[in-house]
């Protein structure tokens, strides 16, 4: 079946522009991750979504960004007013909900400020 | 709270050699699984290996096996003759009753 899959999965803006990250799950994976990877670090959280309880949102580097996820499925994540030092690879992962269901990955979006 | 802690930031071996990559973990839960995972230089993570805590099994998957201790809560991987395309960086993690928590990584690179 089906992946999760990510867009773009490359993007080069100008600082300052605000940038949109697609995140397609696993159709039936209820919990949902936003990861952050700089060149050769490890995984930083930035946002967990959870069934229809109220995302965490306490990995968010700073308030310009966001992240939505529609209809229990497909997730989007905005960062506004971009900076240099947002360039990364941003990795969204989805699981079944429950202790013990592996997270499968997406391939990534990078995303490159100038 | 929760912690992964992988020590080991890169390890070098030649090709052939065993190798043992370490995870320690920290929980309150009593409930929780531990995984595996590799991210090869192409970039996308695999999952390679689920454990729950209620199962101290060690276990092997051909040159791949692991070795599970409550008593020092490590949850550790080891490749046997190690081969060129083993190198990655291999994330250990942590799942109890909220959220994943990943360890830093460890970087292994086989040399041929």
């Amino acid at each position: 079946g089906a992946g999760v899959s990510q867009s773009p999965s490359n993007k080069v803006t100008e600082k300052g522009k605000d940038v949109e990250l697609r995140c397609d799950p696993i159709s039936g994976h209820t919990a949902l991750y936003w990861y952050r990877q700089s060149l050769g670090q490890g995984l930083e959280f930035l946002i967990y979504f959870q069934g229809n309880s109220a995302p965490d949102k306490s990995g968010l580097p700073s308030d310009r960004f966001s992240a939505e996820r529609t209809g229990g499925s497909v997730s989007t994540l905005t960062i506004q007013r971009t900076q240099q030092e947002d360039s990364a690879v941003y990795l969204c992962a989805s699981s079944l909900e429950g202790t013990g269901y592996e997270q499968y990955f997406g391939p990534g979006t990078r995303l490159t400020v100038t | 709270a929760q912690k992964v802690t992988q020590a080991q930031t890169e390890i070098s071996v030649v090709e052939k050699e065993d190798v043992t990559l370490d995870c320690v973990y920290e929980t309150r839960d009593t409930t929780y699984y531990l995984f595996w995972y590799k991210q090869p230089p192409s970039g996308e993570l695999v999952f390679l290996i689920r454990r729950n805590s209620f199962d101290e099994q060690n276990e092997i998957s051909g040159r791949y096996s692991w070795n599970f201790q409550k008593s020092t809560s490590s949850f550790n991987f080891t490749i046997t003759a190690s081969q060129v395309v083993d190198s990655a960086v291999y994330f250990c993690a942590l799942k109890g009753t909220y959220k994943y928590i990943f360890g830093t990584g460890t970087r292994l690179k086989v040399l041929a």
